[in-house]
């Protein structure tokens, strides 16, 4: 069974910082890589997804995201973040034939003036 | 166009009770999802619907949950029985096509569930 993980919980940043939230999966082959991220009182807006060809993928918002297998990694990232983005962020995964997503447990990202 | 829509986004009931969550998918959505978010968790499959086939009801954590989606469109999750371990905020999805295309799955924005 496919597993993810997201190895930290909560992320303060500046407002104009970079930004880059980890997510680690557990699958025996490539699967589908989504991150979805939840604004307060909402529900979950896709960002990106991946499922085949170049490894980095471009998403709303300014968001990115790289799929590098070697490490079963798929790591978001945003080069300037602006006091919207904080949020709570989702990383899943969906095996291909499968429709189950697995999700992280997410991260909570705080953003400071 | 209109996303995915829930009611009531939000119920408070008493352990023992019944509740009903309701559901629309988008429109021409022909795949609808249940998932739990717990407290600190991440979300949890329930159910899956996908036109007239029999739904995966391989989440559905007890016998107390159930779920129908009527004329392929609205859908109800009923849980009975209530228990405090129930309470979660319960988030329905849909997605344009079959789930196992990979296709973007569309959420509502969830009701959240506090069982007394």
């Amino acid at each position: 069974a496919q597993s993810v993980t997201q190895p930290d919980i909560h992320i303060t940043v500046s407002e104009g910082a970079s930004l880059e939230l980890r997510c680690n999966y557990s699958y025996g082959a490539t699967p589908y890589l989504f991150w979805y991220v939840q604004s307060p009182g909402q529900g979950l807006q896709l960002l990106l997804k991946y499922f085949s060809g170049d490894t980095l993928v471009q998403g709303i918002k300014g968001f990115e995201a790289e799929f590098k297998r070697s490490q079963s990694s798929f790591n978001l990232r945003k080069p300037s973040v602006h006091w919207s983005d904080a949020a709570e962020y989702f990383c899943a995964v969906g095996p291909f034939g499968d429709y189950k997503l697995s999700f992280g447990a997410g991260t909570t990202v705080t953003v400071r003036a | 166009g209109a996303g995915v829509s829930q009611s009531p986004s939000n119920k408070v009931t008493e352990k023992g009770k019944d509740v009903e969550l309701r559901c629309d998918p988008i429109s021409g959505h022909t795949a609808l999802y249940w998932y739990r978010q717990s407290l600190g968790q991440g979300l949890e499959f329930l159910i899956y619907f996908q036109g007239n086939s029999a739904p995966d009801k391989s989440g559905l954590p007890s016998d107390r949950f159930s779920a129908e989606r009527t004329g392929g469109s609205v859908s109800t999750l009923t849980i009975q029985r209530t228990q405090q371990e129930d309470s979660a905020v319960y988030l329905c999805a849909s997605s344009r096509l079959a789930g196992d295309t990979g296709e973007t799955q569309y959420f509502g924005p969830g009701t959240r569930l506090l069982v007394l």
